[in-house]
């Protein structure tokens, strides 16, 4: 079983929707949760850390739901430049800072 | 400050060739990885290493190797060039392990062609 599990999409949503990706993990010793952007043909960035009581930055909301090891991104407002890949990362305490990645989920916002 | 840098940016090989990839950052990081990243495979890590002198193997290390002979510098080696290791690189650092220490910074990344 993969570390990481995400829908890989595609999910297109026109401007202005709100759209939600889901993302489960599967070693309960995981510590440290992150969601990245990955824009086409570019490397990986940050997008938000994610925190045991939810977190929110602008648009963006995270969750995590250690009891099930389960792990969300919702997006309000979508703009076009939203477009990306969405990798879901974990990371256990234990491993020196190795990150474990999810495949990504691919969204195309359209106007 | 350029963050994290890699030469080059593309590279064709034929099979059985050598070559080395370069990764360099400039925020004193402890620690830098190298990943693949292929379609439908997400990011695997191939090599890390916790500081300078040191390294580790990954997910997927058969076929390279790599070194850290100075602390902002971490090298992957393909001894013999192999198709399957056709690929877009990526190297990244981090500061630390814990919370936001853990936050992976990205090179641009080398998109690697063994024909």
């Amino acid at each position: 079983r993969k570390e990481v599990e995400q829908d890989p999409g595609p999910f297109n949503v026109p401007e202005g929707a709100t759209v939600a990706f889901n993302c489960t993990y599967s070693n309960s010793a995981s510590q440290s949760f992150f969601w990245y952007r990955q824009d086409c043909r570019k490397e990986p960035k940050l997008l938000m850390s994610v925190y045991s009581s939810g977190n929110e930055d602008g648009r963006f909301t995270a969750q995590l739901n250690r009891a099930s090891q389960y792990i969300s991104l919702l997006i309000r407002d979508s703009k076009l430049s939203d477009s990306a890949t969405y990798l879901c990362v974990v990371s256990r305490g234990s491993t020196l800072g190795r990150l474990y990645f999810g495949r990504g989920t691919q969204l195309t916002v359209w106007p | 400050n350029a963050g994290v840098t890699q030469t080059p940016k593309f590279r064709v090989l034929k099979t059985g060739q050598s070559m080395t990839l370069l990764c360099a950052q400039d925020m004193n990081h402890e620690y830098m990885y190298w990943y693949r990243q292929d379609p439908g495979m997400g990011l695997r890590l191939i090599h890390y290493s916790v500081g300078e002198g040191t390294t580790a193997k990954g997910e997927v290390p058969d076929g390279y190797n790599v070194s850290r002979l100075k602390k902002q510098n971490f090298l992957l080696g393909l001894e013999s060039a192999a198709p399957s290791q056709t690929s877009v690189y990526f190297c990244a650092s981090s500061y630390g392990t814990a919370g936001s220490y853990n936050e992976q910074f990205f090179g641009p990344g080398t998109r690697l062609t063994v024909l």
